[in-house]
Order: C-alpha cells, then structure tokens, then sequence
C-alpha cells in the first residue's frame, strides 16, 4: 500500500531550538497533513496544504507543501517544552476510502527545559 | 464544546472475550471513521461510515465490526480480542470525506488484552 516515509523518527532537542522534520511519498497527493499527538489523546491538526509550492505558518509552525507533490517540510521555531509530542504528517488517500487520511510513522519530539 | 467523545478511555479485556468501545459527536457529521494505532505507529484506518453506508478497508480482520445506529453515536466491537489487538483505537468524525479542515479526532481508547 501506500507509505509515507518521515524523518527523523525521534528528535531531543534543547529548548529554544528550531526544530524541522519532514515526509516524502513515492505517489503524488494533493493535500498534505501535520497533526500533532500528545500522549494520551488524538493527533490534533495543525497545518494542512492545498497547494504545490505553498508555505503555511501556524504560530511558530511553518510547512511547506514540495513543488513536487510528493513530500512535504515542518518546522518550529524557538521549541518550548509544551512542543513534546508525536508529529504525523498525512495525506488523503483518493485510492480507497476517499477521505481517508494515510499517515506517515510520526516524529517523536522531546524538549529539554 | 461540539466534539468527538470515546468512551472509555482506557479497556481491559480478556483474550477472547467481545469487547464494544464506544464513540459519539455533537458536531453532526455525516461521516465516521475508525482508526486503529498500535504501540510507535501511525494510526491505520479500520473501516468508515457515510451516513449509514458502511465501508470496510480490504485489510481489516474479520474480528473487527462496527455499527452506526444513528448520526451522533458509532461502535467498534471486537469479537474475539487477541494479544494482537491491544492498541490505542481512535474514532474521527468529518462533514463529509475530502474536507481534511473538519476532520476531528475523539481522544481514544486504548485497549488491553490480558
């Protein structure tokens, strides 16, 4: 099936720190994912991509949709200790269940205060 | 607040023995999903509803079934739990498939099979 591949798996980082992470896909997608997992809970959204090329902010959250449409960048800037968590990036899958997400296996991401 | 409640939180369930976990929204969305994560993985998705329309993804046991009894409530219910199936289950609601922004995730339950 079809797989997104994220890296890096795990990063610890001291706080202040930018952070940045990406996903990249051997299939084309038209709308890429990032949500957030605090442990416990469900993944949350915290950007989504519409468009090749396009870069979005959230707060100290930047993304970048690849011109390419087959990978996709996240990144934090001045990392806080509240940034801990598991970060996905996902696409829709317009191959089987339309409007299901596929997602990549997540970057696990410590903060040191 | 409109959002997506499991219920409960956390299950622990004997081999074998059915288990039903629980999942409802106030958001009043036509679609509802079920994904199933397992310990460092991405969660994978099990089968969804559209309306009362049932899809099942081709990769998904047979043990696992699901009912919508109406719009606000969905159930997964698995027949014969095993070891394998311990996991966190998480249930997401959207308006309709393709709309990504309304896309809400419930906190899950995550199920032991002792």
């Amino acid at each position: 099936g079809q797989q997104l591949n994220q890296s890096p798996q795990s990063m610890f980082i001291q706080e202040g720190e930018d952070v940045s992470m990406n996903c990249t896909s051997s299939s084309i997608f038209n709308t890429w994912l990032w949500y957030k997992q605090d442990p416990g809970e469900g993944p949350v959204l915290l950007i989504a991509l519409y468009k090749a090329g396009e870069l979005t902010s959230n707060g100290r959250l930047t993304a970048q949709f690849g011109i390419t449409r087959k990978d996709s960048f996240l990144n934090i800037s001045a990392s806080i200790p509240s940034d801990v968590g598991i970060y996905f990036c996902a696409v829709q899958n317009y191959g089987g269940s339309q409007g299901n997400l596929i997602f990549g296996k997540g970057t696990k991401l410590s903060v040191k205060p | 607040d409109a959002m997506v409640i499991q219920n409960p939180r956390y299950q622990v369930t004997q081999f074998g023995k059915p288990v039903t976990l629980s999942c409802s929204q106030t958001l009043n969305h036509n679609v509802m999903y079920w994904y199933q994560q397992k310990s460092s993985q991405a969660p994978k998705l099990l089968f969804h509803y559209y309306d009362k329309d049932f899809n099942n993804e081709a990769d998904t046991p047979d043990n696992f079934q699901s009912r919508r009894p109406n719009t606000s409530f969905c159930f997964l219910d698995i027949r014969s739990p095993g070891l394998g199936d311990a996991a966190m289950y998480l249930c997401a609601t959207s308006s309709r498939t393709g709309d990504v922004n309304g896309y809400t995730f419930g906190s899950g339950t995550r199920l032991t099979v002792v």
